[in-house]
């Protein structure tokens, strides 16, 4: 399966500012995706990065708030704007290519971001 | 709406003994289900499926168990070992098992007790 590496692995953040999470796999995959684990929930997708156009963004997410880069086939990257401290969470990259097993297709995740705003 | 739920948030088993880590679903259209195990300070890694024409699969010592008319599967785990303690999500996706759209539960702590 792909190995996957996040950075940072973690941050504390001022409210108000940005920060970008870098996600680069050690291959090329279509689809890139990226969850989001607040406190004692659940692993909740974000969105989908395909390489060469925008990105897929699931209910409850936008663009303006969580912007998605895909510039090639083995990285991309995560943007948290404009932080509040209901953002702090553990947002996770993950990719396609963890083999199939009784039908499904399984993901790969990469050890995520745990980012804190204060 | 919580499609998927892990309604135990912990589990202690003492080493050797059988671990049993339940999960409910809601959504009847869920063909696929899997388990994910978490340890600290790493991302979930993939553990077993089930697709739903099965009520059982097993590798090794994981097994587990899909009851469709209830709308339940668990894991279980036997004998348990210390390495096993991790967080354990369960998830399910539809039709085709579209990993786009995997639905997580919260997950489940599993403490082994040596």
């Amino acid at each position: 399966s792909a190995v996957i590496s996040q950075k940072p692995s973690r941050d504390i953040c001022q409210r108000g500012t940005s920060l970008t999470i870098q996600c680069q796999v050690d291959s090329q995959v279509t689809m890139m995706f990226w969850y989001r684990q607040q406190p004692g929930q659940s692993l909740t997708l974000i969105a989908t990065a395909n390489q060469g156009s925008e990105a897929t963004y699931e209910s409850g997410f936008v663009i303006d708030k969580f912007p998605i880069s895909r510039p090639n086939l083995t990285f991309s990257t995560l943007t948290v704007s404009n932080m509040s401290p209901e953002d702090s969470s553990i947002y996770l990259c993950s990719v396609e290519g963890g083999g199939w097993n009784s039908g499904a297709n399984v993901l790969t995740f990469g050890a995520g971001s745990r980012l804190t705003v204060l | 709406d919580q499609q998927v739920k892990q309604n135990s948030p912990s589990l202690s088993v003492q080493e050797g003994r059988i671990s049993i880590l339940n999960c409910d679903y809601t959504n009847s259209m869920f063909d696929y289900f899997l388990w994910y195990k978490k340890y600290p300070a790493e991302g979930p890694t993939f553990l077993i499926s089930i697709s739903s024409i099965k009520d059982k699969n097993e590798d090794g010592r994981f097994t587990v168990f899909l009851n469709k008319s209830a709308k339940h599967l668990s894991l279980h785990i036997v004998p348990s070992q210390p390495g096993d303690s991790a967080v354990y999500f369960c998830a399910a996706s539809g039709r085709g098992g579209a990993t786009n759209k995997l639905i997580f539960g919260t997950g489940t702590l599993l403490a082994v007790q040596p």
